[in-house]
């Protein structure tokens, strides 16, 4: 099973301002997905964005773009313009892009406080 | 219904008991998934279906944990003989079953062992 490390548990952002979760992975495969899933208290995982490794360029959605590092298994977010509702739990997640494999595996979190 | 739900939101039962936790993904969604997470943790994977079939089950840590989806719509998580280690919240997630298609979250079921 590929392995996904998000190296920091906690993190405080200032509303208005820039914060970067860190992912890195393990894996063997030269094809597969990427993803940011932020959960709530509510508990409900929202997709946030994702990247399909054999894109080179860097996704973006709205405030949310990511730093892809393929070489160097790297998978970073950054949220510009912080604001409240940012405030959850991060996950990154890996997929196979294998015909039968659709299973993510995730890091353990990482929980964005935003301060007012 | 517009999004995957689960049922119940939450469950308490002592240590030994049967539980069944059930989930309705999206219409017309395919794929199905199991994930289980333990507090403070990420997911980590159960079981897939495709349709009726268990595609993958690597997931389930033992023999007390089963699920079924017999008409490929529904799917009930059992698990028997609990044990205070199953506690975490159980979350489902569906998808069109297409390569790259995105899965879609429940908000899971939340089972604590006593």
């Amino acid at each position: 099973a590929q392995t996904v490390t998000q190296s920091q548990p906690e993190m405080s952002v200032q509303e208005a301002e820039t914060v970067t979760l860190s992912c890195t992975y393990d894996t063997s495969e030269s094809d597969y997905y990427l993803f940011w899933y932020k959960q709530p208290p509510s508990r409900q995982m929202i997709l946030v964005i994702r990247q399909e490794a054999y894109k080179q360029q860097n996704a973006t959605e709205n405030r949310f773009s990511v730093n892809f590092q393929k070489a160097a298994k790297s998978f970073s977010l950054k949220i510009s313009d912080s604001q409240l509702g940012d405030a959850a739990m991060y996950f990154c997640a890996y997929r196979s892009a294998g015909s039968n494999d659709y299973k993510l595996s995730f890091g353990a979190g990482t929980t964005v406080t935003v301060r007012a | 219904g517009a999004g995957v739900s689960q049922t119940p939101s939450n469950k308490v039962t002592e240590k030994g008991k049967y539980v069944e936790l059930r989930c309705d993904p999206i219409s017309g969604h395919t794929a199905l998934y199991w994930y289980r997470q333990s507090l403070g943790q990420g997911p980590e994977f159960l079981i897939y279906f495709q349709g009726t079939g268990a595609a993958d089950d690597s997931g389930l840590p033992n023999d007390r944990f089963f699920a079924v989806r017999p008409e490929g719509s529904v799917s009930t998580l059992k698990i028997q003989r609990t044990e205070r280690g199953d506690s975490a919240v159980y979350l489902c997630a569906s998808s069109s079953g297409l390569a790259g298609g995105e899965q879609y979250f429940g908000p899971g079921t939340r089972l604590t062992v006593t």
